[in-house]
């Protein structure tokens, strides 16, 4: 079945530390992926994206991706976080055709300790 | 402003009943999903419907139904036969890529 597996559940960085999210996915072919932030009480917000092209991807806030198809990879990462980062984040999944529904992984909760 | 409304924000529901939660979109989107959110376990996918009067089992609709009987409108039951229905609901529609928007949830909890 088609997986997405997200490796740090919590993890607990000082402000100005470097960060980086483990996300890999089960299955080859066309993927679109997706990280996903979610700020305490609020909606999920699109962080970044990657369809084709440039395998390195800037999103907003300072945050950038890597896929590496040979991994079946797109790890999250930030030089250097801020107490505001906190929040929960998630990489997700849609492959090639068909049901276009994203598929999540368990997300990983993000703390930032001033 | 376009958008996503999910009704109600908190629903309390005592066991054994039914319940349906509202999702409407003003977008003008054609597919509609509805994602379930638990602790630890990210969001789980449990139907969607790519165009009106056509939906789909997602990976958990067991103790779900949905309709869709208008493009704007995609309402959730979680019936009596759904074990744990306590969690936070998750509208979100699509058009074309990457389009997905998310709404702000329902949080229901089974007393």
């Amino acid at each position: 079945a088609q997986s997405v597996s997200q490796h740090n559940h919590h993890v607990i960085l000082s402000e100005a530390a470097s960060l980086e999210l483990g996300c890999n996915y089960s299955y080859g072919g066309t993927v679109n992926l997706f990280w996903y932030v979610q700020y305490p009480g609020q909606h999920l917000q699109l962080l970044l994206k990657y369809f084709s092209g440039d395998p390195l991807v800037k999103g907003i806030k300072g945050f950038e991706a890597e896929f590496i198809k040979s991994k079946f990879s797109f790890n999250l990462r930030k030089p250097s976080v801020q107490w505001s980062d906190t929040a929960e984040y998630f990489c997700a999944v849609t492959w090639g055709t068909g049901r276009r529904a994203l598929t999540f992984g368990s997300g990983t909760r993000l703390q930032v300790q001033p | 402003d376009g958008g996503i409304t999910q009704s109600p924000k908190y629903l309390f529901r005592k066991e054994g009943q039914n319940v349906t939660l509202s999702c409407e979109q003003n977008l003008n989107h054609d597919a509609m999903y509805w994602y379930r959110q638990d602790p630890g376990q990210g969001l789980r996918l449990i139907y969607y419907s790519q165009i009106v009067n056509d939906f789909q089992k997602g990976d958990i609709a067991e103790g779900y139904s949905v309709s869709r009987e208008k493009k704007e409108s995609f309402p959730l039951t979680v019936t009596s036969a759904q074990k744990n229905p306590t969690a936070f609901y998750l509208c979100a529609s699509r058009m074309g890529d990457p389009g997905y928007t998310f709404g702000s949830g329902t949080r229901l909890t089974v007393v």
